[in-house]
C-alpha cells in the first residue's frame, strides 16, 4: 500500500516555465489537497477536492491550477512559474472530512 | 473565519522532560481538531484528533492533547519526552463537516540530550 505518492521530489524551473506536480493515492479517498509549506507560516491551501469531477480553491490558489478526472490522481500546474512559487509542496488524502490526513512525501519546487 | 495560533515557534526541552505545545483556535461553530508530526524531509504524519467526545484524545508515541471549549485550546502534551521527538508540530481545525482544513505556523521541538 503506497499511500500518497508525489513526483517530482525535487524540481527547479526558470521564471515564466509552466511544470506538473503529481499527486496519486491508492486508498480509494474522496478527499485530496495541495498544501505549500513557506518557514513560519505553516501550511497553506491551495486546491482541494472532494470527488472526481468536483474541485475548489483554497486560500493561496492563485497561479495553479487542479482537476480531478479519476479518484486516485489530483495533479497541480503551475501556469507560468513566479519566485514567489519557490515551495515544498504536499499533496494529501484523507476518506472523509473527519478524517486525518495521509500526506505525500513533499516535492521541493525552486524558481529562479 | 478559522484561524490557528500555535503560541511558541521554538520549544527546547531536556531529555525525560514534560512538555506542552500550546494551540488555540478561532471559530464560533463546532470543530474538528488535529495534531500533526513532520520530521525533517518527510512529510506530516497525523498524532491524533479530536472529533467529539470526551475531551482528552491519546494519540502515537506517548502524545496526548486536551480540548478546551471554553478556552478554545488544544494542547498537545506528552510526560517524557525522547531525542526522537525532536520535530515540528502543526496544529491544526476545521469545522465540522468542512472541507478545508486550516494549519498553524507550527512548533519546532529540540529535545536536549
Amino acid at each position: 500500500n503506497a499511500g500518497v505518492t508525489q513526483t517530482p521530489k525535487f524540481q527547479v524551473l526558470k521564471t515564466g516555465q509552466s511544470m506538473t506536480l503529481q499527486c496519486a493515492q491508492d486508498m480509494n479517498h474522496e478527499y485530496m489537497s495541495w498544501y505549500r509549506q513557506d518557514p513560519g507560516m505553516g501550511l497553506r491551501l491551495i486546491h482541494y477536492s472532494v470527488g472526481a469531477g468536483i474541485t475548489d480553491q483554497g486560500e493561496v490558489p492563485n497561479g495553479y491550477n487542479v482537476s480531478r478526472s479519476t479518484t486516485e490522481d489530483f495533479p497541480l500546474r503551475l501556469l507560468s512559474a513566479a519566485p514567489s512559487q519557490t515551495s515544498v509542496y504536499f499533496c494529501a488524502s484523507r476518506i472523509r472530512a473527519s478524517g486525518g490526513y495521509t500526506f505525500g512525501s513533499g516535492t521541493r519546487l525552486t524558481v529562479v | 473565519a478559522q484561524s490557528v495560533t500555535q503560541l511558541d515557534s521554538q520549544v527546547p526541552v531536556f531529555e525525560e522532560a514534560p512538555v506542552e505545545l500550546r494551540c488555540n483556535y478561532s471559530s464560533s461553530v463546532s470543530v474538528y481538531l488535529f495534531w500533526y508530526v513532520q520530521y525533517p524531509n518527510q512529510g506530516l504524519q497525523l498524532l491524533l484528533k479530536y472529533l467529539s467526545g470526551s475531551t482528552l484524545v491519546k494519540g502515537i508515541n506517548g502524545f496526548e492533547a486536551e480540548f478546551n471549549k471554553s478556552q478554545t485550546s488544544f494542547h498537545l502534551r506528552k510526560p517524557s519526552v525522547h531525542i526522537s521527538d525532536t520535530a515540528e508540530y502543526f496544529c491544526a481545525v476545521s469545522e465540522t463537516g468542512a472541507n478545508n482544513l486550516f494549519f498553524g505556523t507550527g512548533t519546532r521541538l529540540t529535545v536536549i540530550p
